[in-house]
């Protein structure tokens, strides 16, 4: 069973970079694709987009070219890196895999952007 | 980008009640659509996959059908476990979206 945990920290500073871990367990990186979700608070679920072991990446386009995800398979880590940020990206990040969807997620983890 | 329209965003139903959300994609998607459910303070989990696939472990009272623009999650009989948000999730094409969510709650 693939488990997935998000790690970093949950206070960030505006226009400063989000920076957030993801480590897997139970399962190899070397299959699927690695995503990032965001859900601000009572709100909906936002695709952030995904990254696969070669490096492969297809980001959202809402978040223009802030975005930059990675993979360490010596690791089995992937990450998620959000530059120039605003109170605007305030919500839980999940990062979440799966077969033909996500199958898998974290728990989530808070990322609080202050002024 | 691929637009999902959840209805209705918010169903009070009763335990036993047979609930159906709907699911209407901007463009076609074949069966690429996938079924989440939420509940409060944690991650979504996947109920249905390419449309109609149940994942291990989800009660056959859940169901997904459709095609093309339109699908529907039923639930046959509603249990006390099963309120909760519900999202659909498009992976035909990028950007993946989500819909805004179904709030179902007890009448």
């Amino acid at each position: 069973q693939v488990q997935l945990q998000e790690s970093g920290p949950g206070l960030v500073k505006s226009s400063e970079t989000l920076s957030l871990t993801c480590a897997v367990s139970g399962g190899s990186i070397s299959r699927w694709f690695w995503n990032w979700i965001r859900q601000p608070a009572g709100k909906g679920l936002e695709w952030l987009g995904r990254v696969y072991i070669n490096g492969n990446t297809n980001y959202n386009p809402s978040l223009k070219s802030r975005v930059t995800m990675s993979v360490d398979t010596s690791k089995n880590h992937f990450y998620l890196s959000l530059t120039s940020v605003t109170a605007a990206d305030t919500a839980i990040y999940y990062c979440a895999t799966g077969d033909r969807a996500l199958d898998y997620w974290g728990q989530g983890a808070l990322v609080t952007v202050s002024s | 980008d691929i637009q999902l329209t959840q209805s209705p965003s918010f169903l009070s139903a009763s335990v036993g009640d047979r609930v159906t959300i709907t699911c209407r994609a901007s463009q076609g998607i074949t069966s690429f659509l996938a079924w989440y459910q939420q509940r409060a303070g944690k991650a979504p989990k996947l109920l249905i996959s390419t449309t109609s696939t149940l994942q291990s472990g989800v009660p056959s009272r859940f169901s997904g059908s459709g095609s093309g623009t339109e699908f529907t999650l039923t639930i046959s009989s509603l249990q006390p476990e099963d309120f909760a948000t519900y999202y659909c999730q498009q992976l035909n094409s990028y950007p993946l979206t989500f819909g805004q969510g179904t709030r179902l709650d007890i009448k």
